[in-house]
């Protein structure tokens, strides 16, 4: 099944200890998102790609960087983790943006020592 | 911007009675979508309804674009059914970006 996968499902490093998330997506879709969702709350969204177009949101910390080196592929790099980006990362993607759905992959909850 | 508002906040109910989540938005929206967050973390996209009606088994939404409100209906509540359902929405004023409720939390008893 076409599909949006997140690797590793659980990630554990230690406190400023550089850190990458992968996302790999089958469904050919030209968006790919990345959220960040802390525990109780709604996911908020760090940044997003439209193809190799990068849109990082306002008040994204520049701890938190995103690669998307081709269609299928997109890195989330956490430059120097604190104990705050303890959380849930989510991927998702969505065919063209506004009118399409977005489809998630099953997360990746990152643990700081 | 747009706000989403989700009710109730937090629901209790009954293995086997039925329930009525809902949404409520402040401007017109080109998508909204109804999500189940379960206890583990994973986000099921239930449903993209944008306007009308969608059943999937016990589950249906409704949205009324002109209104704006949106309702989920689940019949039958399970145990399973349990966790956060999210409605998000995008609208006119961003394309690509999903704005969130904050939730309503589910406890099905047994």
């Amino acid at each position: 099944d076409a599909m949006v996968i997140q690797n590793p499902r659980y990630q554990v490093t230690q406190f400023g200890k550089p850190v990458t998330l992968s996302c790999s997506q089958t469904l050919n879709h030209n968006v790919m998102y990345w959220y960040q969702q802390k525990s109780s709350q709604a996911p908020k969204l760090l940044f997003h790609y439209y193809d190799k177009d990068f849109n990082n949101e306002a008040d994204t910390p520049d701890n938190f960087q995103s690669r998307r080196p081709n269609t299928s592929f997109c890195f989330l790099d956490i430059r120097s983790p604190g104990l705050g980006d303890a959380a849930m990362y989510l991927c998702a993607t969505s065919r063209e943006g506004g009118y399409q759905p977005q489809h998630f992959g099953d997360g990746t909850r990152l643990s700081i020592l | 911007g747009i706000q989403v508002e989700q009710s109730p906040p937090d629901l209790i109910l009954q293995e086997g009675a039925n329930s009525t989540l809902r949404c409520n938005f402040s401007d017109s929206v080109n998508n909204l979508q109804w999500f189940h967050q379960n206890p583990w973390g994973q986000l099921i996209n239930l449903f993209y309804i944008p306007s009308g009606t969608k059943q999937n088994g016990r589950l249906s939404a409704t949205t009324v674009a002109t209104e704006r409100y949106s309702l989920l209906y689940i019949s039958s509540s399970q145990t399973t059914d349990s966790g956060v359902y999210f409605c998000a929405v995008v609208y006119a004023g961003n394309n690509r970006k999903l704005i969130w409720g904050l939730g309503t939390s589910l406890a099905v008893n047994p």
